[in-house]
């Protein structure tokens, strides 16, 4: 079975520049993570959705950060205008609701590099 | 503020040996414990994880953490580690009844020597 899948996996941009990461969930799940990993600050949930709705989005650092969640097979964060403190890994996640204790499974990572 | 702690960011330990990785949590309410390992340069997996029951519980690779609820502590160990056990451990935690956010811990990077 496809795991989560991420695109990109590897993206490098100038300041400024728009950056839109994918992500296509296990098929069934119906809760969606998405993560950013630094050195500085590990791992933090940025965002996260169930039933395509927005429950708690209160890790996006700023207005620059926007997730869309259209239907139950696709995801996008963006990051719209780009600045260096943003290089990371961004991970997604998905699991199946049903109550706490669920499995949250990761993608590989889309590793962001803002130059 | 609930939180997670891993006191230890990197644990050299020789081949064969045996390893503790240290978890403690904040919480007066329920909680479920997980542990995730990470690979370089990949995504993160579930080693293991506490929902209820039996307070120890195993890996299908050797691993084992016991759920100490007056300690507060997630302890992860393994009596004899392997090379291929290279990797970064992060402990996690969700709170209370139909809450899906997992906090995780910073991470401890566990390096095995030949």
């Amino acid at each position: 079975d496809a795991g989560v899948i991420q695109s990109p996996r590897h993206e490098v941009t100038e300041m400024g520049q728009e950056v839109t990461l994918r992500c296509k969930p296990i098929s069934g799940h119906n809760s969606l993570f998405w993560y950013r990993q630094t050195m500085m600050r590990g791992l933090e949930l940025l965002i996260y959705f169930n039933n395509n709705v927005p429950i708690d989005d209160s890790g996006m650092p700023e207005d620059r950060f926007s997730a869309k969640m259209p239907n139950a097979s696709f995801s996008t964060l963006k990051i719209q205008p780009s600045e260096p403190r943003d290089s990371a890994v961004y991970f997604c996640a998905s699991s199946l609701t049903g109550g706490s204790g669920n499995t949250i499974y990761f993608g590989e990572g889309s590793w962001l590099t803002v130059v | 503020a609930q939180s997670v702690t891993q006191l230890d960011s990197q644990v050299p330990v020789f081949e064969e040996a045996p390893v503790e990785l240290r978890c403690n949590y904040s919480s007066s309410v329920s909680v479920y414990l997980f542990w995730y390992v990470q690979y370089p340069n990949q995504g993160l997996q579930l080693l293991l994880k506490y929902l209820s029951g039996s307070t120890l519980v195993e890996s299908i690779n050797g691993f084992e953490a016991e759920f100490n609820k007056s300690q507060t502590s997630f302890h992860l160990r393994k009596p004899s580690v392997h090379i291929s056990d290279t990797a970064e451990y992060f402990c996690a935690v969700s709170w209370g009844f139909g809450n899906e956010k997992l906090t995780f811990g910073t991470g401890t990077r566990l390096t095995i020597i030949p």
